[in-house]
C-alpha cells in the first residue's frame, strides 16, 4: 500500500533553515505521480507549497514562497525533501507532503511539526 | 493568484440533515476544483475531484457540483463520523486552498 513517511519535528531559531524529508514506498517512486507539500498553521487552513516529479526532478513552489522553498529528490532511496530557509514565527507549521496528480494529493504523510521560536 | 472563498466558515448541524457548503472561485476556474474532508489532528482526505467526481471509497452522501466561479459541496445526511473542516481547492492556476468550513454536531 502507498505509504509516505515523514521525518520527526523540528524546532528552529528565527532565521535558520529546515529539511523534511518525506520517504515513500508501496508504488514506483519515479512513475507519473507528484509529490506536493503543503502546510498547516496551528488553527488555521490549509497552504500549498509546491510539488517536484519524483521522476525528473521539476518544480512549481507557491508564488509567495519562491526563493525561500526548495524541493528535492533522491530516487535512490524514495525519498523528498522541502527546505525552507529564513524561518520566522508566521513559519511554524505542519508540514505534510502528499502523493498526487499534478492537481489532487490523495495519499498523504503524517505531517511534520515546525516550531520556529527563539 | 486565484483566490477560493468558502462559506460558512462554519455550522452546526443536525444528524441527517443536509449541509451545503459553497466555494467561489477569484475567476472562471471551469471545473478544476476538488473537495478535501480533514479530522482533527489528522492529514486531509480528497473526497471530490473536478468538481463533482466521487473519489474511490469515499461514501455517496458527499456530492460536489459547479463549474466556473460557483461550486457546491452537499452531505446529503449528515452522520456523526462526518464531524471535520472541509476545504475546496483549485487546480486551474497553481493550486489553492479555501479557508475552510468546520462542521459540528448540534
Amino acid at each position: 500500500q502507498v505509504q509516505l513517511v515523514q521525518s520527526g519535528a523540528e524546532v528552529k531559531k528565527p532565521g535558520a533553515s529546515v529539511k523534511v524529508s518525506c520517504k515513500a514506498s508501496g508504488y514506483s517512486f519515479t512513475t507519473y505521480f507528484y509529490i506536493h507539500w503543503v502546510r498547516q498553521a496551528p488553527g488555521k487552513g490549509l497552504e500549498w507549497m509546491g510539488i517536484i516529479s519524483p521522476s525528473g526532478g521539476s518544480t512549481t513552489y507557491a508564488p509567495r514562497l519562491q526563493g525561500r522553498v526548495t524541493m528535492t529528490r533522491d530516487t535512490s532511496t524514495s525519498t523528498v525533501y522541502m527546505e525552507l530557509s529564513s524561518l520566522t514565527s508566521e513559519d511554524t507549521a505542519v508540514y505534510y507532503c502528499a502523493r498526487g496528480g499534478g492537481s489532487y494529493a490523495n495519499y498523504w504523510g503524517q505531517g511534520t511539526l515546525v516550531t520556529v521560536s527563539s | 493568484d486565484i483566490q477560493m472563498t468558502q462559506s460558512p466558515s462554519s455550522l452546526s448541524a443536525v444528524v441527517g440533515d443536509r449541509v451545503t457548503i459553497t466555494c467561489q472561485a477569484s475567476q472562471d476556474i471551469s471545473n478544476s476544483l476538488n473537495w478535501y474532508q480533514q479530522k482533527p489532528g489528522k492529514a486531509p482526505k480528497l473526497l471530490i475531484y473536478d468538481a463533482s467526481n466521487l473519489e474511490t471509497g469515499v461514501p455517496s452522501r458527499f456530492s460536489g457540483s459547479g463549474s466556473g466561479t460557483d461550486f457546491t459541496f452537499t452531505i446529503s445526511g449528515l452522520q456523526p463520523e462526518d464531524i471535520a473542516t472541509y476545504y475546496c481547492q483549485q487546480y486551474d492556476n497553481l493550486l489553492t486552498f479555501g479557508g475552510g468550513t468546520k462542521v459540528e454536531i448540534k
